[in-house]
């Protein structure tokens, strides 16, 4: 049990266009999902917390119009990264709290954006 | 959340323990230390969590110290799928936020 997954795993895009990356809660309700970002040789950075129906909270520093985030029901999340850029280029990784037990945070593999 | 201190590497031979040490002498007493570790290029799989006894499940052993300062991470029989950066992270009982990852300890199993 407790298996989050990502879409995709990796995408390449040219600079300007915006891309969407979903978070899924595959056997379990996910009362609150994270989104992260990780640079190379770097840890993880938490970007937003997305509670489902309300709008997600966002770190310092992490524009909340670059980064769009959705969490419309109990199992997904999507983070759309508008106008992208080169330097929003990194592995993006969600995770996921069930309804009970929330202090546990199940991660999704990643999904790998390049910006040409 | 308090802070945690790991090693910035170690090395174990494959077939043999691997002791993971974490230092958390802020920890207050509401707080959870949890394992997260993260293969290559893959999201962090979480291992192992706990407030002040030790625990076990299929994966490892939680070893926390009486006064709670300080923990351990096992890995009874390490394999070459281990190699993997480890994290230790303190938690609040009850917390609901996003995790706050440090550097975390580069375990490489060597064959």
């Amino acid at each position: 049990g407790a298996v989050v997954s990502q879409h995709p795993s990796w995408v390449i895009c040219k600079s300007g266009t915006s891309v969407k990356i979903e978070c899924r809660s595959l056997d379990f309700q996910a009362t609150t999902m994270f989104w992260y970002r990780q640079f190379p040789k770097q840890s993880l950075m938490l970007m937003a917390t997305s509670n489902e129906g309300s709008k997600a909270t966002y770190e310092q520093g992490v524009e909340k119009d670059k980064f769009l985030i959705n969490h419309a029901s109990l199992t997904l999340s999507t983070l759309t990264v508008t106008s992208a850029h080169p330097e929003d280029s990194s592995f993006y990784i969600c995770s996921a709290t069930r309804l009970a037990g929330k202090e546990t945070q199940y991660f999704g593999p990643g999904t790998r954006l390049l910006v040409l | 959340d308090a802070k945690t201190t790991q090693p910035t590497s170690m090395d174990c031979a494959e077939g043999r323990a691997a002791n993971l040490p974490c230092n958390h002498s802020t920890i207050s007493g509401n707080e959870y230390v949890y394992w997260y570790r993260q293969i290559h290029s893959q999201g962090p799989q979480y291992i192992i969590h706990g407030l002040k006894n030790n625990e076990t499940n299929e994966m490892a052993s939680l070893i926390i110290t009486e006064d709670r300062k300080s923990s351990t991470l096992i890995l009874p029989h390490a394999t070459l799928r281990d190699t993997a950066v480890y994290y230790c992270i303190v938690r609040q009982r009850g917390g609901a936020d996003g995790l706050t990852f440090g550097k975390g300890t580069h375990l490489i199993i060597q064959p």
